[in-house]
């Protein structure tokens, strides 16, 4: 599995757009990209998922460069309830025999 | 809703005592799930991999003897820590995946803290 890097912490006032960018060099053709977010005493949950380009849902946006060689997680217009720990994980989809391996992730605070 | 349950939320036991984490998936047939342990402050760890009607595969480091996982059907892991001790103590998270090829996913469980006083 490719390995991801991510900053440690990031800090955010209320109502604006938090990027948080995750660089994994070496990415394989078949690897996918998803993020997860985590609260304290919660087990992680799927935010989105995507192998290029840009992919939007109700929560959250990706953007993939061409290289794929990093990713970033926009949130936009974060709220206190959107601190949290988020985790960019990188891995082939296709199997549900392989486990998700957890890097360090960001650690969001959003503030008043 | 949840689609992988964990039970139960939160256990506190004495020193030398085993206790029993069940993992469940709700909706759908899971022939492998994954155990993870999580330290204060820290990202999940691997612990082992729950094979439906086989025997699990541990981690490098994770004592087999200690965590004892049986997979006995197509919906239910669980995990026993045997003669727990304080450094036990920890949060223990399960997931299981639904789907298969580009519609795969992976649902984790509410988590199990486990306290050993």
């Amino acid at each position: 599995l490719a390995k991801t890097t991510q900053p440690i912490s990031m800090d955010s006032y209320e109502g604006q757009e938090v990027n948080i960018t995750c660089s994994h060099n070496n990415i394989a053709t078949n690897d996918y990209i998803t993020w997860y977010q985590q609260f304290p005493s919660q087990g992680p949950r799927f935010i989105i998922q995507g192998y290029k380009t840009k992919v939007t849902n109700e929560v959250a946006s990706l953007f993939i460069p061409a290289d794929r060689k990093s990713s970033t997680l926009s949130l936009p217009r974060v709220s206190l309830s959107d601190t949290a720990v988020y985790y960019c994980l990188v891995g082939a989809s296709n199997s549900g025999n392989t486990p998700l391996v957890f890097g360090k992730g960001t650690r969001l605070s959003v503030i008043a | 809703g949840a689609v992988v349950s964990q039970h139960p939320s939160r256990v506190i036991c004495k020193s030398g005592t085993s206790v029993k984490i069940e993992c469940r998936s709700l909706d759908f047939q899971a022939t492998t799930m994954f155990w993870y342990r999580q330290f204060p402050k820290q990202s999940l760890m691997l612990m082992a991999t729950s094979n439906e009607g086989s025997k699990a595969t541990y981690e490098q480091g994770v004592e087999k003897d200690k965590f004892l996982i049986n997979h006995a059907s197509l919906t239910l892991s669980t995990l026993t820590v045997t003669s727990a001790h304080p450094e036990d103590s920890s949060f223990y998270i399960c997931s299981a995946t639904r789907g298969t090829g580009r519609d795969t996913e992976a649902f984790f469980g509410q988590g199990t803290r486990l306290t050993v006083v």
